[in-house]
Protein backbone atom coordinates (compact mmCIF):
# COMPACT_ATOMS: atom_id res chain seq x y z
CA UNK A 1 0.00 0.00 0.00
CA UNK A 2 1.28 3.61 -0.69
CA UNK A 3 2.28 5.59 2.47
CA UNK A 4 2.87 9.06 3.33
CA UNK A 5 6.67 9.77 4.01
CA UNK A 6 7.76 12.48 6.54
CA UNK A 7 11.29 13.38 7.42
CA UNK A 8 13.03 13.75 9.91
CA UNK A 9 11.56 11.64 11.84
CA UNK A 10 13.06 13.36 15.02
CA UNK A 11 13.87 17.20 14.91
CA UNK A 12 15.70 19.02 17.57
CA UNK A 13 16.02 22.68 17.30
CA UNK A 14 17.12 25.55 19.65
CA UNK A 15 13.82 27.92 20.54
CA UNK A 16 13.45 30.82 18.07
CA UNK A 17 14.95 29.12 14.99
CA UNK A 18 12.87 28.22 12.04
CA UNK A 19 12.31 24.63 11.46
CA UNK A 20 10.60 23.10 8.19
CA UNK A 21 9.04 19.77 8.40
CA UNK A 22 8.50 18.01 5.01
CA UNK A 23 6.00 15.11 3.77
CA UNK A 24 5.29 13.83 0.83
CA UNK A 25 2.22 12.85 0.58
CA UNK A 26 0.66 9.84 -2.11
CA UNK A 27 1.01 10.32 -5.33
CA UNK A 28 -2.52 10.82 -6.54
CA UNK A 29 -3.85 12.75 -3.41
CA UNK A 30 -4.70 16.25 -3.69
CA UNK A 31 -5.13 16.63 -0.27
CA UNK A 32 -3.09 17.73 2.70
CA UNK A 33 -3.39 17.98 6.43
CA UNK A 34 -1.29 18.92 9.12
CA UNK A 35 -1.68 17.51 12.72
CA UNK A 36 0.46 17.30 16.22
CA UNK A 37 0.24 15.45 18.72
CA UNK A 38 1.81 16.89 22.07
CA UNK A 39 3.10 14.25 24.27
CA UNK A 40 -0.10 13.20 26.65
CA UNK A 41 -2.37 14.88 24.71
CA UNK A 42 -4.79 14.47 21.78
CA UNK A 43 -4.20 14.57 18.14
CA UNK A 44 -5.29 18.27 17.05
CA UNK A 45 -5.97 19.35 13.48
CA UNK A 46 -3.82 22.35 12.14
CA UNK A 47 -4.22 22.72 8.58
CA UNK A 48 -5.58 21.38 5.63
CA UNK A 49 -4.75 22.56 2.20
CA UNK A 50 -5.90 22.21 -1.38
CA UNK A 51 -5.47 23.38 -4.84
CA UNK A 52 -2.65 25.52 -3.49
CA UNK A 53 -4.34 26.98 -0.97
CA UNK A 54 -5.12 26.41 2.83
CA UNK A 55 -8.67 24.93 3.49
CA UNK A 56 -8.98 25.76 6.74
CA UNK A 57 -6.90 26.36 9.69
CA UNK A 58 -7.21 25.72 13.26
CA UNK A 59 -6.60 28.68 16.46
CA UNK A 60 -3.26 26.40 16.44
CA UNK A 61 -2.18 27.87 13.32
CA UNK A 62 -0.84 30.80 14.30
CA UNK A 63 1.22 34.09 12.02
CA UNK A 64 4.17 31.45 13.21
CA UNK A 65 3.42 28.68 11.16
CA UNK A 66 2.92 28.42 7.06
CA UNK A 67 2.16 25.59 4.58
CA UNK A 68 3.49 25.36 1.34
CA UNK A 69 4.08 23.20 -1.63
CA UNK A 70 6.79 24.00 -3.62
CA UNK A 71 6.89 21.02 -6.02
CA UNK A 72 4.41 18.80 -7.31
CA UNK A 73 5.65 15.74 -4.27
CA UNK A 74 6.60 17.94 -1.07
CA UNK A 75 4.17 19.66 1.32
CA UNK A 76 5.46 21.50 4.06
CA UNK A 77 5.42 22.93 7.59
CA UNK A 78 7.45 25.57 8.66
CA UNK A 79 7.19 27.21 12.03
CA UNK A 80 9.23 30.18 12.05
CA UNK A 81 10.42 31.33 15.50
CA UNK A 82 9.80 28.01 17.55
CA UNK A 83 8.46 28.08 20.70
CA UNK A 84 9.42 25.44 23.39
CA UNK A 85 5.66 24.58 23.33
CA UNK A 86 5.61 23.73 19.76
CA UNK A 87 7.54 20.60 21.22
CA UNK A 88 5.09 18.01 19.53
CA UNK A 89 4.66 14.89 17.20
CA UNK A 90 3.41 16.72 13.89
CA UNK A 91 1.47 14.01 11.84
CA UNK A 92 1.14 14.95 7.84
CA UNK A 93 -1.84 13.10 6.35
CA UNK A 94 -3.08 13.21 2.77
CA UNK A 95 -5.99 11.65 0.74
CA UNK A 96 -7.79 11.49 -2.46
CA UNK A 97 -9.96 13.82 -4.58
CA UNK A 98 -12.53 10.78 -5.18
CA UNK A 99 -15.77 9.55 -3.84
CA UNK A 100 -16.97 11.25 -0.12
CA UNK A 101 -15.75 14.41 1.59
CA UNK A 102 -15.00 12.58 4.10
CA UNK A 103 -12.34 9.50 2.54
CA UNK A 104 -9.80 7.54 4.16
CA UNK A 105 -7.18 9.86 5.34
CA UNK A 106 -3.71 7.81 5.01
CA UNK A 107 -1.45 9.45 7.76
CA UNK A 108 2.67 9.86 8.02
CA UNK A 109 4.60 8.26 10.38
CA UNK A 110 5.28 11.60 11.96
CA UNK A 111 8.22 13.73 12.98
CA UNK A 112 8.85 14.50 16.59
CA UNK A 113 9.79 18.60 17.05
CA UNK A 114 11.49 18.72 20.09
CA UNK A 115 12.40 22.76 21.10
CA UNK A 116 15.18 23.69 23.43
CA UNK B 1 -18.05 23.22 18.64
CA UNK B 2 -17.21 19.12 18.70
CA UNK B 3 -15.85 17.29 20.81
CA UNK B 4 -14.76 13.41 21.33
CA UNK B 5 -14.67 11.29 24.73
CA UNK B 6 -12.81 8.69 25.52
CA UNK B 7 -12.98 7.62 29.65
CA UNK B 8 -9.81 5.55 29.57
CA UNK B 9 -6.48 6.25 29.11
CA UNK B 10 -5.64 1.93 29.68
CA UNK B 11 -7.79 -1.04 29.49
CA UNK B 12 -6.15 -4.14 30.24
CA UNK B 13 -7.66 -7.36 29.28
CA UNK B 14 -6.82 -10.78 28.94
CA UNK B 15 -6.65 -12.60 26.07
CA UNK B 16 -10.32 -14.19 24.97
CA UNK B 17 -11.87 -11.57 27.19
CA UNK B 18 -14.58 -8.91 25.14
CA UNK B 19 -13.20 -5.93 24.82
CA UNK B 20 -15.44 -2.16 25.08
CA UNK B 21 -13.18 0.96 24.41
CA UNK B 22 -16.27 3.82 24.78
CA UNK B 23 -16.22 7.28 23.09
CA UNK B 24 -18.54 10.02 23.51
CA UNK B 25 -18.88 12.61 21.54
CA UNK B 26 -20.46 16.30 21.44
CA UNK B 27 -21.73 17.60 18.18
CA UNK B 28 -24.86 20.10 17.32
CA UNK B 29 -24.89 18.62 13.84
CA UNK B 30 -24.66 15.08 11.83
CA UNK B 31 -21.21 13.98 12.29
CA UNK B 32 -19.14 10.95 11.08
CA UNK B 33 -17.59 8.86 13.47
CA UNK B 34 -14.14 6.86 12.76
CA UNK B 35 -11.45 4.76 14.89
CA UNK B 36 -7.58 4.90 14.32
CA UNK B 37 -5.52 2.71 15.67
CA UNK B 38 -1.85 2.97 16.41
CA UNK B 39 0.46 -0.24 16.95
CA UNK B 40 3.72 0.24 18.36
CA UNK B 41 6.24 2.08 16.20
CA UNK B 42 3.65 1.88 13.36
CA UNK B 43 1.72 5.24 12.16
CA UNK B 44 -1.68 6.40 12.63
CA UNK B 45 -4.21 4.33 10.17
CA UNK B 46 -8.09 4.22 9.91
CA UNK B 47 -9.78 1.17 11.65
CA UNK B 48 -13.50 1.40 10.90
CA UNK B 49 -16.00 4.18 10.30
CA UNK B 50 -19.61 4.27 11.40
CA UNK B 51 -21.18 4.75 7.57
CA UNK B 52 -19.05 1.49 6.50
CA UNK B 53 -21.11 -0.59 9.23
CA UNK B 54 -18.43 -3.40 8.70
CA UNK B 55 -16.44 -5.37 10.79
CA UNK B 56 -12.70 -5.16 11.27
CA UNK B 57 -10.31 -7.62 12.62
CA UNK B 58 -13.28 -8.32 14.73
CA UNK B 59 -13.91 -4.87 15.63
CA UNK B 60 -17.70 -3.48 15.48
CA UNK B 61 -18.75 -0.04 16.42
CA UNK B 62 -22.45 1.05 16.65
CA UNK B 63 -23.17 4.66 16.10
CA UNK B 64 -25.99 5.50 18.87
CA UNK B 65 -27.40 9.21 18.09
CA UNK B 66 -29.31 8.82 21.28
CA UNK B 67 -26.73 8.28 23.50
CA UNK B 68 -24.21 10.19 21.67
CA UNK B 69 -21.54 7.24 21.47
CA UNK B 70 -19.52 5.22 19.26
CA UNK B 71 -18.61 2.23 21.55
CA UNK B 72 -15.70 0.20 19.78
CA UNK B 73 -16.59 -3.75 20.45
CA UNK B 74 -14.28 -6.68 20.12
CA UNK B 75 -15.84 -10.58 21.35
CA UNK B 76 -12.62 -12.09 21.64
CA UNK B 77 -9.31 -9.92 22.02
CA UNK B 78 -5.92 -10.97 20.76
CA UNK B 79 -2.37 -10.19 21.80
CA UNK B 80 -2.52 -8.62 18.67
CA UNK B 81 -4.98 -6.31 19.40
CA UNK B 82 -2.66 -4.01 21.52
CA UNK B 83 -2.38 -0.46 20.86
CA UNK B 84 -3.55 2.60 21.21
CA UNK B 85 -7.17 3.30 19.97
CA UNK B 86 -8.16 6.88 18.96
CA UNK B 87 -11.90 7.55 18.16
CA UNK B 88 -12.38 10.82 16.15
CA UNK B 89 -15.31 12.54 14.45
CA UNK B 90 -15.86 14.75 11.68
CA UNK B 91 -18.86 16.95 10.66
CA UNK B 92 -21.29 16.16 7.85
CA UNK B 93 -21.45 17.45 5.16
CA UNK B 94 -18.18 18.83 4.25
CA UNK B 95 -16.20 18.26 7.00
CA UNK B 96 -13.26 18.23 5.20
CA UNK B 97 -11.66 15.80 7.43
CA UNK B 98 -10.63 18.28 10.20
CA UNK B 99 -10.84 15.30 12.86
CA UNK B 100 -11.42 15.87 15.87
CA UNK B 101 -9.78 12.85 18.23
CA UNK B 102 -10.06 12.10 21.84
CA UNK B 103 -7.54 11.34 23.83
CA UNK B 104 -7.13 7.62 23.16
CA UNK B 105 -7.23 4.48 24.86
CA UNK B 106 -4.47 2.31 25.30
CA UNK B 107 -5.71 -1.80 25.22
CA UNK B 108 -3.12 -3.60 26.61
CA UNK B 109 -4.32 -7.71 26.15
CA UNK B 110 -2.54 -9.98 28.67
CA UNK B 111 -2.15 -13.53 27.86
Amino acid sequence: EPEVTQTPSHQVTQMGQEVILRCVPISNHLYFYWYRQILGQKVEFLVSFYNNEISEKSEIFDDQFSVERPDGSNFTLKIRSTKLEDSAMYFCASRTPQGRTNEKLFFGSGTQLSVL
Amino acid sequence: AQRVTQPEKLLSVFKGAPVELKCNYSYSGSPELFWYVQYSRQRLQLLLRHISRESIKGFTADLNKGETSFHLKKPFAQEEDSAMYYCALTPVPGGGNKLTFGTGTQLKVEL
